[in-house]
């Protein structure tokens, strides 16, 4: 069965504490990998999509980077405003999308 | 500015009542979706369709039924059978090829009176 697992569930940093998010999958025919920030209250907003192992993408603070099992959102210096929820999803070719439960982050001034 | 309009952005349920909510989207997206999210449970998949007249249960269709009249229309309804409805309801849209993200509405918080 085709699974993504996201940890950890809930992360505290203090402002400019550098960390990552982990995102592992299980998913057979791998057609892109999709991290989303959520706020409360709010849908979730599109941030990037990794298409190969080795491949890198960058905003501002953030960057995802993408293995054959998993993914990683680093999360450099982070500053209040990037407290949310970070979700990551799994694309099978054009079923719907597989899900993670999410990462909240919680950054600390 | 293109998107998807979810409204309402609250609403309310009395027992043995059937709600709808409404999706719109002018991105010009072949597939939408629906997804139900309660806290740490994460996004379940309620209905989606790719193309118009046609739609497909997810993980968590009892209780719910949908129509899709219009390609930028993808309305929900939350029936008096769905026993537990109290949720954020979240819909989506998505270009069908390969690889592409779902963009997805802000949402309507549905609560029971």
């Amino acid at each position: 069965e085709d699974q993504v697992t996201q940890s950890p569930e809930a992360l505290r940093l203090q402002e400019g504490e550098s960390s990552s998010l982990n995102c592992s999958y299980t998913v057979s025919g791998l057609r892109g990998l999709f991290w989303y920030r959520q706020d409360p209250g709010k849908g979730p907003e599109f941030l990037f999509t990794l298409y190969s192992a080795g491949e890198e993408k960058e905003k501002e603070r953030l960057k995802a980077t993408l293995t054959k099992k998993e993914s990683f959102l680093h999360i450099t210096a982070p500053k209040p405003e990037d407290s949310a929820t970070y979700l990551c999803a799994a694309g099978r070719g054009n079923t719907p999308l597989v899900f993670g439960k999410g990462t909240r982050l919680s950054v600390i001034a | 500015d293109g998107g998807i309009t979810q409204s309402p952005k609250y609403l309310f349920r009395k027992e043995g009542q059937n709600v709808t909510l409404s999706c719109e989207q002018n991105l010009n997206h072949d597939a939408m979706y629906w997804y139900r999210q309660d806290p740490g449970q994460g996004l379940r998949l309620i209905y989606y369709s790719q193309i118009v007249n046609d739609f497909q249960k997810g993980d968590i269709a009892e209780g719910y039924s949908v129509s899709r009249e219009k390609k930028e229309s993808f309305p929900l309804t939350v029936t008096s059978a769905q026993k537990n409805p109290t949720a954020f309801y979240l819909c989506a849209s998505r270009d069908i090829g390969m690889g592409q993200p779902q963009h997805f509405g802000d949402g309507t918080r549905l609560s029971i009176l």
